[in-house]
């Protein structure tokens, strides 16, 4: 079976610190790739997205960019973070080829300071 | 262009009534997936049905079901005898059918359901 991995789980960071955030995924191979931000109380933003090994696609300009060194990593980064980046994130992955259901992780609660 | 409407920003109601949440489409795709999502307070989301859009069956599992009406664009989930572990936030989305690297999904704005004891 497949299983999503994230961390940290929770991350305070002050403002102008870089950040990195890891995802990886077990038991599949070339997964689609994606990073979405959830604001308190609101909906999913997503953010990037990875179709394979460093190929990605970014929905929203802003100061965060991702990579994807291997196969089933995924990694959020940003050089200098600002107030307005602080917020829930989520790495989910899905089949290349079958059907179109994303698989989420746990996430990484972002509070920056 | 696709888009995911849940009206309801917020439900209450009492353990072991019966809770529906409404979820209205718009897309120009002829095929399309439908998805409802589950986020209980920990954050994960996780992921309850799928639904392809030529495939107009409700579909029952356990105390859920999904009515989906492709004459009103509608995907609605009930809960039937609501429990205290139901609370959560519930997200209706929507995705093409048709093959694409990208896949994305798009997700409504979420309905915050709590249940009273």
């Amino acid at each position: 079976s497949q299983t999503i991995h994230q961390w940290p789980a929770t991350l305070v960071q002050p403002v102008g610190s870089p950040l990195s955030l890891e995802c990886t995924v077990e038991g599949t191979s070339n997964p689609n790739l994606y990073w979405y931000r959830q604001a308190a109380g609101r909906g999913l933003q997503l953010l990037f997205y990875s179709v394979g090994i460093g190929q990605i696609s970014s929905e929203v300009p802003q100061n965060l960019s991702a990579s994807r060194p291997q196969d089933r990593q995924f990694i959020l980064s940003s050089k200098k973070l600002l107030l307005s980046d602080s917020g829930f994130y989520l790495c989910a992955w899905k089949h290349t080829d079958l059907y179109n259901e994303q698989f989420f992780g746990p996430g990484t609660r972002l509070t920056v300071l | 262009a696709q888009k995911v409407t849940q009206a309801q920003t917020e439900i209450s109601v009492v353990e072991k009534e019966d809770v529906t949440l409404d979820c209205v489409y718009e897309t120009r795709d002829t095929t399309y997936y439908l998805f409802w999502y589950k986020q209980p307070p920990s954050g994960e989301l996780v992921f309850l049905i799928r639904r392809n859009s030529f495939d107009e069956q409700n579909e029952i599992s356990g105390r859920y079901s999904w009515n989906f009406q492709k004459s009103t664009s509608s995907f609605n989930f009930t809960i039937t005898a609501s429990q205290v572990v139901d609370s959560a936030v519930y997200f209706c989305a929507l995705s093409e059918a048709r093959y694409s690297s990208a896949s994305k999904i798009i997700f409504g704005s979420g309905t915050r359901l709590s249940i009273r004891p």
